[in-house]
């Protein structure tokens, strides 16, 4: 499996509290995604890094922002969280190198976040 | 804009049956990737199955198999023999554009498949 690893797992906040999620890549790759899995959504990406300090948004990028400042972590931030970022984060991270012919995801575990 | 489109949110199976989950996408690309993702109640992403897009042999992974027609742009998933494991959300996936920073996956919204007894 992919080291790939998110933290927390769990975690309840109240609206308008900072809540920052990390993912942590043991695997050395240049793309990681931040989606979120909502029920009748699927997965929707939020923000996705190409490399360190070199981000781009997603289709769901309101109220979230990333940052990569080493190549093995990608920090999801809400600044101000509110009811409808309730949801499930999913970190993903891609082995694309080079001619991208062994183009594989692999994902952590998620995060569920509830805000109160 | 990518889009991935599974029409059918909920389907279900007897067991050692066999059973189709459709796919469609929507690209200007010739060259992109296909996916399915398995996500059982523990909540994990599992890859099933890869199709690369220059390749026209349908790919297969053991009981997993695809039917890729890319005139139509259809991407469809067949269980054969369905066990009670394979009771999980699929997701449908699409990836293109190799050359820039813009590398992003799509997703459908899923189908919740249910094998039954």
């Amino acid at each position: 499996d992919a080291g790939i690893t998110q933290s927390p797992r769990h975690k309840v906040t109240e609206t308008g509290t900072p809540v920052t999620l990390r993912c942590h890549q043991t695997e050395n790759h240049r793309y990681m995604y931040w989606y979120r899995q909502d029920p009748g959504h699927g997965l929707r990406l939020i923000h996705y890094s190409y490399g360190v300090k070199d981000t781009d948004k997603g289709e769901v990028s309101d109220g979230y922002s990333v940052s990569r400042s080493k190549t093995e972590d990608f920090l999801l931030t809400l600044e101000s969280a509110t009811s409808s970022q309730t949801s499930v984060y999913f970190c993903a991270i891609s082995d694309r190198e080079g001619s991208g012919t062994n183009e594989k995801l692999f994902f952590g575990s998620g995060t569920q976040l509830s805000v109160l | 804009a990518q889009t991935v489109t599974q029409s059918q949110p909920e389907m279900s199976v007897q067991e050692a049956e066999t059973v189709t989950l459709s796919c469609t996408y929507d690209t200007s690309e010739n060259n992109y990737y296909l996916f399915w993702y398995k996500q059982p109640p523990s909540r994990q992403m599992i890859l099933v199955i890869r199709q690369e897009a220059y390749k026209q042999q349908n790919a297969t992974e053991n009981r997993f198999s695809v039917n890729f027609q890319k005139a139509a742009k259809s991407f469809s998933l067949k269980i054969s023999d369905s066990q009670l494991g394979d009771t999980a959300m699929y997701f449908c996936a699409f990836i293109e554009n190799f050359g820039g920073s813009n590398y992003k996956l799509t997703f459908g919204k899923g189908t919740l498949l249910t094998v039954n007894p």
